[in-house]
């Protein structure tokens, strides 16, 4: 079945530092992609999505692309806050599966420090 | 427009207690899927529900878990006999239909 894989957290980094955190995927169709961050206490928010090959989604100061060739849809920022502490999600949904029920990552724990 | 509603926020259970999760959708929405999220671990789909229907309930445990989305009021997610393994915390979404879902702020349910 389809599944995600993330990068193991907690992934800490000072302020300012750039920001990579992997993301891989199997899908037996054509999944959309997504980023969902979670704040310490708080539900999920959709960061950022991208539906087809090759698309960016970019939100916040983050960026996704979607890289069919590697089945990858790494998350990337310029220079991290401290308020981007949360743990992020990778996600995707089969748009051949009329539910859209979503597929999971484990999920990145991000440490910002001052 | 309120967003996704859940209730209660905390939720503690005894063993074998019953506990009943709510879920009020974003007005207009009438597709709700409920996620379980394991402490430590991702989220996994438990059940899809439109409205007085259940679509996909393929991610739910076949015993204790039950779901309801009622013409009126909101959706129930309902677990008989809680063990202490039931305890994570519960996300609910809701959708206009397609891709796109809306999180509510989730019930964390503790068994005690």
């Amino acid at each position: 079945g389809d599944s995600v894989t993330q990068m193991e957290g907690p992934v800490t980094l000072s302020e300012e530092a750039f920001l990579t955190i992997n993301c891989t995927y199997t899908a037996t169709g054509y999944p959309s992609l997504f980023w969902y961050v979670q704040y310490p206490g708080e539900g999920l928010q959709l960061l950022l999505k991208a539906t087809k090959a090759d698309d960016k989604g970019s939100n916040k100061g983050f960026e996704a692309t979607y890289r069919k060739e590697t089945t990858s849809f790494h998350l990337e920022k310029g220079s991290v806050q401290v308020s981007d502490s949360a743990v992020y999600f990778c996600a995707l949904t089969e748009s051949m599966d009329s539910n859209y029920q979503l597929i999971w990552g484990a999920g990145t724990k991000l440490i910002i420090k001052p | 427009n309120a967003g996704v509603m859940q209730n209660p926020r905390h939720l503690v259970r005894r063993r074998g207690q019953e506990a009943r999760l709510r879920c009020s959708p974003m007005k207009g929405h009438s597709h709700v899927y409920w996620y379980r999220q394991l402490p430590e671990e991702g989220l996994k789909f438990m059940v899809y529900l439109q409205k007085e229907n259940i679509i996909d309930e393929s991610g739910m445990p076949k015993e204790r878990f039950s779901a309801e989305f009622p013409k009126e009021g909101p959706s129930i997610l309902r677990i008989q006999q809680v063990v202490r393994g039931d305890s994570a915390a519960y996300f609910c979404a809701s959708s206009p239909g397609g891709e796109k879902q809306y999180f509510g702020p989730g019930t964390r349910l503790t068994v005690t």
